[in-house]
């Protein structure tokens, strides 16, 4: 069976500091990961996917996030975070066969104090 | 760009009553999949849909819920007998391959009464 963890319920960072998102993952067969952003009121919107190929990729808004099998994760990162980076972030895993379905974290809700 | 779109938005029923949640899939994707997340908890997997069937279900979807892709645009959540405990936002997500990773609508909060 498939399970996520995000450590940290809640992150506070100030404006330009550099924003760092927990994702650790368990799977038994190669993982896909995907990292998903949810504004108030909104839907899911992907950030970024690692599938195969580079560990480090580079998503949407100035996010990347690092594949480390060695030590089961996918944290998620920006150098210099902003205002309107202020959201809900989940890290999901899927099976890279099958039906891909999802498996969720809990979420991190992330705070930019001015 | 292409979108997923769910409608309605917000849907209030009685408990008992029988409703469905309607999306309508990025028009060249293969998989559908049908989510829901309880206020403040996380996002649980309902049921996946490919070619036409269910392809995988959750604990949760039980004999109440069912799927269907009526005309090949829409893909619906119907839930017979709303219980109180159905009350969440459901997510609509399609995807054309599992590695390109999954589309999401915008929601529909069901509040069942």
């Amino acid at each position: 069976a498939q399970s996520v963890t995000q450590l940290g319920s809640h992150v506070s960072v100030s404006e330009g500091a550099l924003v760092l998102l927990r994702c650790n993952y368990s799977s038994s067969v190669p993982p896909y990961l995907f990292w998903y952003v949810q504004y108030p009121n909104q839907g899911l919107q992907l950030l970024l996917k690692y599938t195969t190929g580079a560990t480090l990729v580079k998503g949407i808004n100035g996010f990347e996030a690092e594949f480390k099998k060695s030590e089961t994760s996918f944290h998620l990162t920006k150098p210099s975070a902003h205002m309107s980076d202020a959201a809900e972030y989940f890290c999901a895993v899927s099976d890279a066969s099958g039906t891909y379905k999802y498996i969720f974290g809990t979420g991190t809700r992330l705070k930019v104090l001015a | 760009e292409p979108e997923v779109t769910q409608t309605p938005s917000h849907q209030v029923t009685q408990m008992g009553q029988e409703v469905i949640l309607r999306c309508v899939p990025i028009s060249n994707h293969l998989y559908f999949y049908w989510y829901r997340q309880i206020l403040g908890q996380k996002v649980e997997f309902l049921v996946s849909f490919y070619n036409n069937e269910i392809s995988e279900k959750s604990e949760i979807f039980d004999d109440q819920f069912s799927v269907e892709r009526p005309d090949g645009s829409n893909f619906t959540l119907k839930i017979r007998s709303t219980k109180l405990e159905d009350s969440a936002m459901y997510f609509c997500a399609s995807s054309e391959k599992g590695r390109k990773g999954q589309y999401f609508g915008p929601g529909t909060r069901l509040t069942v009464t």
